[in-house]
């Protein structure tokens, strides 16, 4: 297995604000991390991949200016939700894999309320 | 068609029974599956990988590969009320080094 940290676990901000949340590989470097929304009951949705070094690559229908990843290092990445709403609100999952596998091991997540 | 189906559930199983959960992929090139198992507000734990045709045990779970029949399943033994969780299915997306995740089977085990 791999060991995958996330910061914070559970944040309540108020709407229009910003929150980043930080995903850190601790077991290996990460030349790839993947962040994930699910919404109650129901399936994680793929939202973008990181790749360290280069700009994320962003699933249709995610904005990317409302979703600012940044892969600074091989051991973190940073999703910065802009301008939250309410709809916003979710559970925010990142994983990472290693070079040339395809298992991905997950973060123990992120809570975000938007009031 | 989606690229991985599961049975969405749920699926409730007695205590000590086996509980058997499927997967149907429709990529013939994904060469990579897995089963990770999400117990309710938590997230995606890894418990399986299969890689080749055939079964693959590991204490009580044994994952099953059909590649002709684009169909991998996970067979719990001995079903404990631990095991109740949501199973995801995952396998690799061709050319990319994304997963493909199924929606989930939920499963409750009676004690």
């Amino acid at each position: 297995g791999a060991v995958v940290s996330q910061h914070p676990s559970w944040v309540i901000c108020k709407s229009g604000t910003s929150v980043k949340i930080e995903c850190r590989s601790l077991d290996f470097q990460a030349t790839t991390m993947f962040w994930y929304r699910q919404f109650p009951k129901q399936s994680l949705m793929l939202m973008a991949t990181s790749n360290e070094g280069s700009k994320a690559t962003y699933e249709q229908g995610v904005e990317k200016d409302k979703f600012l990843i940044n892969h600074a290092s091989l051991t973190l990445s940073t999703l910065t939700v802009t301008s939250a709403h309410p709809e916003d609100s979710s559970f925010y999952i990142c994983s990472v894999s290693r070079t040339g596998a395809y298992e991905q091991y997950f973060g123990p997540g992120t809570r975000l309320t938007v009031t | 068609q989606k690229e991985v189906e599961q049975n969405s559930g749920p699926l409730s199983v007695p205590e000590g029974a086996i509980a058997s959960l499927n997967c149907t992929y429709s990529d013939r090139v994904s060469q990579s599956f897995f089963w990770y198992r999400q117990y309710s507000g938590k997230s995606p734990e890894l418990i399986m990988s299969i890689y080749s045709n055939g079964d693959k045990e590991d204490g009580r779970f044994t994952a099953q590969l059909n590649k002709a029949s684009q169909y991998v399943s996970l067979l719990i033994r001995d079903s404990q009320p631990s095991d109740s969780a949501t199973y995801l299915c995952a396998v690799n997306q061709a050319g990319a080094n994304n997963l493909f995740f199924g929606t989930g089977t939920r499963l409750t085990v009676i004690p």
